[in-house]
């Protein structure tokens, strides 16, 4: 089934350093989405990325999408404790007739104030 | 509109009992997956519902199974259960497919 690999696994950040997580496929991508989970909460949709080269930003957030759709990053701008959580990217894998959404393993953020 | 709703929250069984958990999608989704969440293995796919008809299975033994009513609401039923099988349950709903998937809180299942 559909690979994908995402790190780090952990970063710990002090307060207002910058975060990135990255995601890795070997094969060429439909779309990519990015959720973030809360310690002790569920998922949240963040963002989804379609196109070659997609760039979108909220807020203090960069999203990236590979040129070859073979890769995601999701940067954080001068994290805040408010970032704290883990950040999955998911994507999305058509087969017959079904579709599956796989889950990379997750960068868990430490933010130290 | 109100999210996505999975009953119980918190669950406690004991080997080679069964356990049933609920899931009831954001009114107007029509598609439920359910995932498994595991220090260890991360988010794990379980199955996916559309319309009643289960749509794709992911790699879980035959003890997993899952349902889905007419009203979209969805259950999904473990036998058996093994100790390996605590982990939190994450139902997620979505309008159909390649768009985001809103999630539940989950329920927390404890096998001891």
């Amino acid at each position: 089934g559909q690979q994908v690999m995402q790190i780090p696994q952990y970063q710990h950040v002090q307060e207002g350093e910058d975060f990135t997580t990255y995601c890795n496929s070997s094969t060429t991508l439909s779309n990519i989405q990015w959720y973030k989970q809360r310690p002790g909460g569920h998922p949240v949709f963040l963002i989804q990325l379609v196109k070659s080269g997609e760039v979108k930003k909220q807020k203090r957030l960069t999203f990236q999408f590979g040129e070859a759709k073979k890769n995601s990053s999701l940067h954080i701008t001068a994290t805040q404790t408010t970032d704290v959580g883990t950040y999955f990217c998911a994507v999305g894998v058509w087969g017959a007739g079904s579709y599956q959404l796989t889950f990379g393993k997750g960068t868990k953020l430490s933010v130290i104030p | 509109k109100a999210g996505v709703t999975q009953t119980p929250r918190y669950l406690i069984k004991t080997r080679g009992q069964q356990v049933t958990l609920s899931c009831s999608p954001i009114s107007g989704h029509r598609s439920v997956s359910w995932y498994q969440q595991t220090p260890g293995q991360g988010l794990q796919f379980l199955f996916e519902y559309f319309s009643e008809t289960q749509r794709n299975k992911g790699n879980f033994p035959g003890r997993f199974s899952g349902r889905q009513f007419s009203n979209s609401r969805s259950e999904m039923n473990v036998s058996t259960l093994e100790l390996g099988d605590s982990a939190l349950y994450l139902c997620a709903s979505s309008f159909g497919q390649g768009v985001e998937a809103f999630f539940g809180q989950g329920t927390r299942l404890t096998v001891v």
